[in-house]
């Protein structure tokens, strides 16, 4: 069965750099994209960008164009999504999803805390 | 503020219809696929239809989706317990950006 199994909760000083991974398995994984959605607490879903399975080209949201790079890596069917510059703001639960539209699968999310 | 407008909550009882609406611009909806995502609290949001319309195997008929110009809708009928959740609508922009609604919280009185 298809599953994106992600990296555990993080904790983050203020200024610091975060990288979450999402392992796929269950399917061919260069067949799909993956994107990358957050959630602060109570707060709404925010899309933040997908990324190609087969060429690493990626789209990023307006938002996080300057302080995110999303990467896969085929050879262990992992994807990453490296978060600079973190603030209070970015605490949130980043899950990662497969395709780049109409996500059916799902990671379990990735809780980040950033705090001094 | 979000780019595609949901109201806040809503509510009905059991056995009732309920919809929810998504509100946009020809930039997103107008011109682009609507999807609608289901979110248990502490869960990853749930599909529940994808391209206007259509519902991935699985989710229960009871759930359907329309758009009509910059405007979207989700009906849930038959109402039950399990459908108290959170309720997102997203869609791209001719931007190829994505953007959520700020989603509908849904009571089942």
């Amino acid at each position: 069965q298809v599953q994106l199994v992600q990296s555990g909760t993080e904790v983050k000083k203020p200024g610091a750099s975060l990288r979450v991974s999402c392992k796929a398995s269950g399917y061919s994984f260069t067949d799909y994209d993956i994107s990358w959605v957050r959630q602060a607490p109570g707060q709404g879903l925010e899309w933040m960008g997908w990324t190609s399975t087969y060429n690493n080209k990626s789209n990023y949201a307006q938002k996080f164009q300057d302080r995110v790079t999303l990467t896969t890596e085929a050879s262990t069917n992992t994807a990453y999504m490296e978060l600079r510059s973190l603030t209070s703001d970015d605490t949130a639960v980043y899950f990662c999803a497969r395709g780049a539209s109409g996500w059916t699968y799902w990671g379990q999310g990735t809780l980040v805390t950033v705090s001094s | 503020q979000s780019v595609l407008t949901q109201p806040p909550s809503a509510s009905g009882t059991p056995g009732q219809r309920v919809t929810i609406s998504c509100s946009g611009t020809s930039s997103n909806i107008g011109s682009n696929y609507v999807y609608w995502y289901q979110q248990l609290p502490g869960t990853a949001p749930k599909l529940l239809i994808y391209r206007n319309d259509q519902r991935p195997s699985g989710v229960p008929d009871r759930f359907s989706g329309s758009r009509s110009g910059t405007s979207a809708s989700l009906a849930i009928s038959g109402l039950r317990s399990e459908d108290e959740a959170d309720y997102y609508c997203a869609a791209w922009n001719d931007t190829l950006s994505a953007f959520f609604g700020g989603g509908t919280k849904l009571t089942v009185l």
